[in-house]
């Protein structure tokens, strides 16, 4: 079935430093991809997100790229910050209904 | 505007109960998803709404959960003899026309 593998599990960055985290899907019909960040009891927030006939896109310090070949997309972000850490969520859409296939998240520290 | 809106927040119950959880979305937003997070886990599709019908219920886990949309609004998630692996965070989302889904603030279920 629909599968959305997401690493790392963890992240611990120093602050100014960048921050990537890899996905990869499995069904090659996927055509959007959200990026969400949760912050510890919150709802997750939509952070950038790419369609697939787009093979980057960038919003400020975030960037995500997409490799539709290899099926993998990633969020990059530069000059992390102490406010950036939080659990990043990847996602796939899926079909018609646009239904969403999680990754397990990626848990991002950066230190001060 | 006002967001996405579930209720209770925190819901505690005994294995065996039935407990009913509700949403919601955003007004106007035709499109309505509920998914499910346990402790350190990413979001699992449970079920999608157009409109009142759920062209995709595919992500239920068991017959004991089902779900309902009335007048192109309000859903409710239903779960019948709750058992301990129910327990979880419970998130609603809601989308317009485009593909971003907006997230409520979820029900924490516990099941003693």
């Amino acid at each position: 079935g629909e599968n959305v593998e997401q690493h790392p599990s963890t992240l611990s960055v120093q602050e100014g430093d960048s921050a990537v985290i890899k996905c990869t899907y499995s069904d090659s019909a996927s055509n959007y991809f959200p990026w969400y960040k949760q912050e510890l009891g919150k709802r997750p927030q939509l952070i950038i997100d790419i369609r697939s006939n787009v093979g980057e896109k960038k919003d400020q310090r975030i960037a995500v790229t997409l490799n539709k070949t290899a099926k993998h997309f990633s969020l990059h972000i530069t000059e992390t910050q102490p406010e950036d850490s939080a659990v990043y969520f990847c996602a796939a859409s899926i079909g018609s209904s646009y239904k969403l296939i999680f990754g397990s998240g990626t848990r991002l520290l950066v230190r001060p | 505007g006002a967001g996405v809106s579930q209720s209770p927040s925190n819901k505690v119950t005994e294995k065996g109960k039935d407990v009913e959880l509700r949403c919601d979305p955003i007004s106007g937003h035709t499109a309505l998803y509920w998914y499910r997070q346990s402790l350190g886990q990413g979001l699992e599709f449970l079920i999608y709404f157009q409109g009142n019908s759920a062209p995709d219920k595919s992500g239920l886990p068991s017959d004991r959960f089902s779900a309902e949309r009335t007048g192109g609004s309000v859903s409710t998630l239903t779960i019948q003899r709750t058992q301990q692996e129910d327990s979880a965070v419970y998130l609603c989302a809601s989308r317009l026309d485009g593909h971003e889904q907006f997230f409520g603030p979820g029900t924490r279920l516990t099941v003693l």
